[in-house]
């Protein structure tokens, strides 16, 4: 089905360890964006990017990496996991049809980190 | 610093009811707003869209509008069913910070039967 997906939907690691969240989407949209979600804090950029190998920070990037080969994926990788990254974690694309830029989400991976 | 507001976080209406949830912004310089609706466990799903040079846009029940000068926004949704509930948020794109959209914390809105 066409969209945007995210793998694995849930994760349960430990703290130190290497994650890597995936993101694909069908749209081949220019934009994509990793976003997490936490109670009281709301949605938070982490990391956009504006086309394949073009990548920048957004409001909370540290202990995050993400890389952009191809237009489609956009992998989310926590170097070493830590307990503050637990978290449902959003990944978007957009596209500036007609200028609007309208962003549209997959469903979300809940990751812990015990 | 571009801040998002929405009031109430939560809202309880019976079946049947129209509804006004809003939106505030503090930076009248933005692209556009988008609202979202979000079930829970689930992702965000593009309600409406309205460009910064519009005044208002409608999809079915939903009527979104936006007065920019003012900073506020308003999602109207007539006839509420209680499969409308759920949590709605409101982000606008924000000029000074490069395009990137910042969200308001959400409305919950339960619709009772």
């Amino acid at each position: 089905d066409a969209g945007i997906t995210q793998s694995p939907r849930y994760k349960i690691t430990e703290t130190g360890r290497q994650v890597t969240l995936m993101c694909h989407q069908t749209w081949s949209h220019s934009y994509m964006f990793w976003y997490r979600q936490d109670l009281g804090h709301g949605l938070r950029l982490i990391y956009y990017s504006a086309a394949a190998d073009i990548t920048d920070k957004g409001e909370v990037p540290d202990g995050y990496v993400v890389s952009r080969s191809k237009t489609e994926n956009f992998p989310l990788t926590l170097e070493s996991a830590t307990r503050s990254q637990t978290s449902v974690y959003f990944c978007a694309s957009s596209e500036p049809y007609r200028g609007s830029y309208e962003q549209y989400f997959g469903p979300g991976t809940r990751l812990t980190v015990t | 610093k571009q801040e998002v507001t929405q009031i109430p976080a939560a809202l309880s209406v019976p079946e049947g009811e129209n509804l006004v949830l809003n939106c505030s912004f503090t930076d009248s310089a933005i692209y556009n707003l988008q609202w979202f609706r979000q079930d829970p466990g689930k992702g965000l799903t593009s309600l409406l869209l309205i460009q910064s040079s519009q005044r208002e846009q409608t999809s079915g029940r939903l009527n979104a509008s936006l007065d920019k000068s003012s900073g506020r926004s308003t999602l109207y949704i007539a006839a509420s069913q209680p499969g409308d509930s759920a949590t709605y948020l409101c982000a606008v794109r924000d000029y000074n910070q490069g395009g990137k959209l910042i969200f308001g914390q959400g409305t919950e809105l339960s619709v009772k039967p």
